[in-house]
């Protein structure tokens, strides 16, 4: 059974540094990619950062000054880091199992996500 | 960015048909794709590559389109398909649309 779990600190400081972890089961790092996408409170979607099978990564490119994303297979795990964080950054955070098919980059599996707050 | 645009909300009783509709400010080719989130859940995929229907997802649920169009076709609606549906292009750096509420009277 295919699962994800997002884990982070849920209040962040403005200025701060906000890391998260996608806890991942079912399939491996190494056969699929996870991607990150955070939907502010009452607004849509919006594609943050994706690293591959083979441990290649995709970013936003109107974030990715603030992005790092990295992983660590012995643990299942995916790791996002932004900087600099601003209110604006306040959202539910998920993560999402993603592939490649007929040529196109899907998400087909979704963690339940993980509510972060930039205040302080 | 690749701009995807929705109308913001539907109403339709159960038993009808909707399309939902999703135009991209330049050409996707088929790399469109579409989600459904019910209010508290995440997001769960439909659709990919514009009319192909994910593994376990109900045949009421159907996609079409090329280029810049695209549709998502319920029929016949239930109840349960209360949802925020989003489409989503892959053709050039991932974006999303900004959803269209559905409502089930």
């Amino acid at each position: 059974q295919v699962q994800l779990k997002e884990s982070g600190p849920g209040l962040v400081q403005p200025s701060r540094t906000l890391s998260l972890t996608c806890t991942v089961s079912g399939f491996s790092l190494t056969s699929y990619g996870v991607s990150w996408v955070r939907q502010p409170p009452g607004k849509g979607l919006e594609w943050i950062a994706a690293i591959w099978s083979g441990g290649s990564t995709d970013y936003n490119s109107a974030l990715k000054s603030r992005l790092s994303i990295s992983r660590d297979t012995s643990k299942s795990q995916v790791l996002l880091k932004m900087n600099s964080l601003q209110t604006e950054d306040t959202a539910m955070y998920f993560c999402a199992r993603s592939i490649i098919t007929l040529g196109y980059y899907v998400m087909d599996a979704w963690g339940q996500g993980a509510s972060v707050t930039v205040s302080s | 960015d690749t701009v995807l645009t929705q109308s913001p909300a539907l109403a339709v009783s159960p038993g009808e048909r909707v399309t939902i509709s999703c135009r991209a400010s330049e050409s996707v080719s088929t790399g469109m794709h579409w989600y459904q989130q019910k209010p508290g859940q995440q997001p769960k995929l439909l659709i990919y590559g514009a009319s192909n229907l994910e593994s376990g997802v109900p045949a009421r649920f159907s996609g079409s389109g090329s280029g810049t169009d695209f549709t998502l076709t319920i029929d016949p609606v239930e109840a349960d398909d209360t949802a925020t549906y989003f489409c989503q292009q892959s053709w050039n750096e991932l974006t999303f649309g900004s959803g269209t509420k559905l409502e089930i009277k």
